[in-house]
């Protein structure tokens, strides 16, 4: 059973959708969760980071962590075009020998058109 | 502007013949960190540094050798590529009090 499982999609919505990601995870000693979106010919870069059960909200994003089912997700409120990005969960090691590590996702494709 | 450099964007290279992407980062972190994206397997660690003179081994070491002599610089090695290892790369970076990881732009590497 692979550590981390995530639906590589592609994920096609009209503009103005709700958007529904979501990871699922075997290790219970992550602690941290993230979302990290990556452009096109671009590097991942950081869009949310939560470290308890329950919702976050930043903005049109809301992160979502269910530890009892290892399971978080990422909802998109309102898609632009310009969500359109891969998004990859990320679950960093917190301790150990592998202080730092980040476990990723395999990434969802998000296309969002006009 | 708080960045992590990666040179070159773009490689191509023929099987055997050394290679080095260098990596920097300006934002005085202690760890670093080699990545590698392929198609349906994300990213995975290669290699990482906790500072300078620490280097360990990641998920996929084999075929790559690392140096971190300076706190900024951490320079990815194919001493003999191969072309299983046609790869997007990515060096990343970030401080020893946060687990926010700062990426380069990637670096394409295609082994003929």
């Amino acid at each position: 059973q692979k550590e981390v499982e995530q639906d590589p999609g592609p994920l096609s919505v009209p503009e103005g959708a709700i958007v529904s990601l979501n990871c699922t995870y075997s290790n219970s000693a992550f602690q941290y969760f993230m979302w990290y979106r990556q452009y096109s010919r671009k590097g991942p870069e950081l869009l949310m980071y939560t470290y308890s059960s329950g919702n976050k909200e930043d903005g049109r994003f809301t992160a979502q962590v269910d530890k009892s089912s290892k399971y978080i997700s990422l909802f998109i409120r309102d898609s632009q075009p310009s969500d359109s990005a891969t998004y990859l969960c990320a679950f960093p090691d917190a301790g150990g020998t592998s202080y730092g590590k980040l476990t990723f996702g395999q990434g969802t494709i998000l296309t969002v058109h006009p | 502007e708080a960045q992590v450099t990666q040179n070159p964007r773009y490689l191509i290279t023929v099987t055997g013949k050394k290679l080095t992407v260098t990596c920097s980062q300006n934002m005085n972190h202690e760890y670093m960190s080699w990545y590698r994206q392929d198609p349906g397997l994300g990213l995975r660690q290669i290699y990482y540094s906790m500072n300078v003179e620490v280097t360990d081994k990641g998920d996929v070491p084999e075929g790559y050798k690392v140096s971190r002599k300076e706190k900024r610089n951490f320079p990815l090695i194919l001493e003999s590529p191969s072309p299983n290892q046609t790869s997007l790369y990515f060096c990343a970076s970030s401080s020893g009090m946060e687990y926010i990881q700062y990426f380069g732009a990637g670096t394409r590497l295609s082994v003929l």
